[in-house]
């Protein structure tokens, strides 16, 4: 039972657009989300999360959407640069600092 | 300031062998967790540490493995009489609060 889903196994987009990588949720219990990174032969990097009391947190070239009605949240990059190329992790966890469930990831590529 | 540091990098074993991975979390980081990723799979919750409380052990897949952490510092994860499918990257992340921070993991093969 995946608890969480990212249901776009890759996602390929030009340098200088927008990234937008989903993911979906199915325990109305998690109240904490998070976004990592990671590169070949990395351990994950983490780059935003957001609380269950908000909708929206931005953190430069990243935003990060919750819409709880329809357990989804996104994760935006603007502009995409080809460093951003690596696979993205959602994750989620029930109270902070619990066990994080993650989803399978999103290989994002980057193309100059 | 250093990051969590896990040892070995690497390991290659053989079947039936006991294998140790250990894991140095952020300074003054109360809580510790350790996942795997195996091939083609996501990360996988294994257990977690928060100060003196008694693990989370909900995630181990089998009584061949257990992790300790001594001092409220370091943990090591054994894994007894390995298996193949014991095969996988294992991570150990650290918090001092909501955010995880992951290590470099340790890359376990077993033959």
């Amino acid at each position: 039972d995946q608890q969480v889903k990212q249901n776009s196994p890759s996602l390929s987009v030009q340098e200088g657009r927008i990234s937008i990588l989903n993911c979906d949720y199915t325990n109305s219990m998690f109240d904490y989300f998070l976004w990592y990174k990671k590169y070949p032969a990395e351990g994950p990097t983490f780059l935003i999360s957001i609380s269950s009391i908000k909708d929206k947190n931005e953190d430069g070239r990243f935003t990060v959407f919750l819409n709880k009605s329809a357990k989804h949240l996104s994760l935006h990059i603007v502009p995409s640069q080809p460093g951003d190329s690596a696979v993205y992790f959602c994750a989620a966890c029930e109270g902070y600092g619990n066990k994080l469930v993650f989803g399978a990831g999103t290989i994002l590529r980057v193309k100059s | 300031g250093a990051g969590v540091s896990q040892s070995p990098s690497n390991k290659v074993t053989e079947k039936g062998k006991d294998v140790e991975l250990r894991c140095d979390p952020i300074s003054g980081h109360t809580a510790l967790y350790w996942y795997r990723q195996s091939l083609g799979q996501g990360l996988e919750f294994l257990i977690y540490f928060q100060g003196n409380s008694a693990p989370d052990k909900s995630g181990l897949p089998s009584d061949r493995f257990s992790a300790e952490r001594t001092g409220g510092s370091v943990s090591t994860l054994t894994i007894q009489r390995t298996q193949q499918e014991d095969s996988a990257v294992y991570l150990c992340a650290s918090s001092s609060r909501e955010t995880q921070y992951f290590g470099p993991g340790t890359r376990l093969l077993v033959l």
